[in-house]
């Protein structure tokens, strides 16, 4: 079955910092996977996925994530945290070998302060 | 604008007492969820159709029904049955080629007072 783990809760960095939120996921095949941001009573919104090809996949708001096949990780990062980051981050696979179901992971609060 | 449209954004329910969310996109997506959202905890899927006519429960379907009639709406009905019905409900819509994201609605928060 498939998995995607968010290890941290929430993530504190200083605006202007860089961050990173951490995903990792199991699968049996491929995965594809995505990143989603969720600000307070709203919907998820789309940053960036990967399919195939380049490990480094750049995304909207200047988000990028990693693909990293041997540790099994897709974290999320921007080089320069902004305080409107702050926000709800899920990360999420699809295998196409188990239904091609989406299966989230449980979210990583993000906070940027001043 | 093309999107996803959940409606009422809030909705007040007393026990006992059966509700249905709206969920409309006009993306013309041929697959459709719906997903409950707790606090502190992750989506996880209630039901899901790839076709019209067609609907099949996820990891949570128990005290819950849909129906898919249209390509364009997928409503989601929260019977009595469904012992814990307070959350923040999430529709999305997929286009059919494995390598879409999905598209969210805004959500609809039901309270059970």
């Amino acid at each position: 079955a498939q998995s995607v783990a968010q290890p941290e809760d929430q993530v504190n960095v200083a605006e202007g910092n860089p961050l990173t939120v951490k995903c990792t996921y199991s699968v049996s095949g491929n995965p594809y996977l995505f990143w989603y941001v969720q600000y307070p009573n709203r919907g998820l919104q789309f940053l960036l996925k990967y399919i195939t090809g380049d490990n480094l996949v750049k995304g909207s708001y200047g988000f990028e994530a990693e693909f990293n096949k041997s540790q099994t990780s897709f974290h999320l990062k921007k080089p320069s945290a902004l305080v409107s980051d702050s926000a709800l981050y899920f990360c999420a696979v699809r295998d196409l070998n188990a239904g091609n179901m989406l299966t989230f992971g449980g979210g990583t609060r993000l906070m940027v302060k001043p | 604008d093309g999107g996803i449209t959940q409606s009422p954004k809030y909705l007040f329910r007393k026990e006992g007492q059966n509700v249905t969310l709206s969920c409309e996109q006009n993306l013309n997506h041929d697959a459709m969820y719906w997903y409950r959202q707790d606090p502190g905890q992750g989506l996880r899927l209630i039901y899901y159709s790839q076709i019209v006519n067609d609907f099949q429960k996820g990891d949570i379907a128990e005290g819950y029904s849909v129906s898919r009639e249209k390509k364009e709406s997928f409503p989601l009905t929260v019977t009595s049955a469904q012992k814990n019905p307070t959350a923040f409900y999430l529709c999305a819509a997929r286009p059919s080629e494995n390598t879409g994201e999905l598209f969210f609605g805004e959500g609809s928060r039901l309270t059970v007072l």
